[in-house]
């Protein structure tokens, strides 16, 4: 599984458009992008996925240049609810695949 | 929006017991997973589960745990014999057949061992 690198903390204030990167140096072919978010005491949430170019649903964007070595998390006009850790995930997404976790990004956002 | 459902959502052992903890992963999924996360560390991938077989496990998943998917709803992960290090969040997931479809998490039990 590819090795990710996301920094590990982010600050923000509501309103904000927050970019959190993700370098992925080792993605191999067949491997998808995936963002989750984790509030304290819950499970992860899944946020977007994607392969390739922009990806956009009701709560992000997921951009991913062409050489898929990196790509970056886009939440528009952050709110107090933001506040999270979110992680950055490559594997192939076979059916029946582990999901490999670090330590994800830290994102604080105050008003 | 269908979800992963947990039960207890915290369960309190004492060392060297048996516990049970549940999950009723979503509806028309076919692929189970359990994961941990110890508190402060990250979250860390146990077992995945399909067609009433282990996929896959990882080193933590020894012989003091099962997996069983009971009926047609269910699946429970069991610790035979609980240890203090077991104290941990538990999350259940599932997913859809497919390539590409992402796994959904429950809110997970807290399990606490004295």
């Amino acid at each position: 599984l590819a090795k990710t690198t996301q920094p590990i903390s982010m600050d923000s204030y509501e309103g904000q458009e927050v970019n959190i990167t993700c370098s992925h140096n080792n993605i191999a072919t067949n491997d998808y992008i995936t963002w989750y978010q984790q509030f304290p005491s819950q499970g992860p949430r899944f946020i977007i996925q994607g392969y390739k170019t922009k990806v956009t649903n009701e709560v992000a964007s997921l951009f991913i240049p062409a050489d898929r070595k990196s790509s970056t998390l886009s939440l528009p006009r952050v709110s107090l609810s933001d506040t999270a850790v979110y992680y950055c995930l490559v594997g192939e997404r076979q059916a029946g695949t582990a999901l490999i976790f670090g330590k994800g990004t830290t994102l604080s956002v105050s008003s | 929006e269908p979800e992963v459902t947990q039960t207890p959502s915290h369960q309190v052992t004492q060392m060297g017991q048996e516990v049970i903890l549940r999950c009723v992963p979503i509806s028309n999924h076919l692929y189970f997973y359990w994961y941990r996360q110890i508190l402060g560390q990250k979250v860390e991938f146990l077992v995945s589960f399909y067609n009433n077989e282990i996929s896959e496990k990882s080193e933590i998943f020894d012989d003091q745990f099962s997996v069983e998917r009971p009926d047609g709803s269910n699946f429970t992960l069991k610790i035979r014999s609980t240890k203090l290090e077991d104290s941990a969040m538990y999350f259940c997931a599932s997913r859809e057949q497919g390539t590409g479809q992402p796994q959904h998490f429950g809110d997970g039990t807290r399990l606490s061992i004295l």
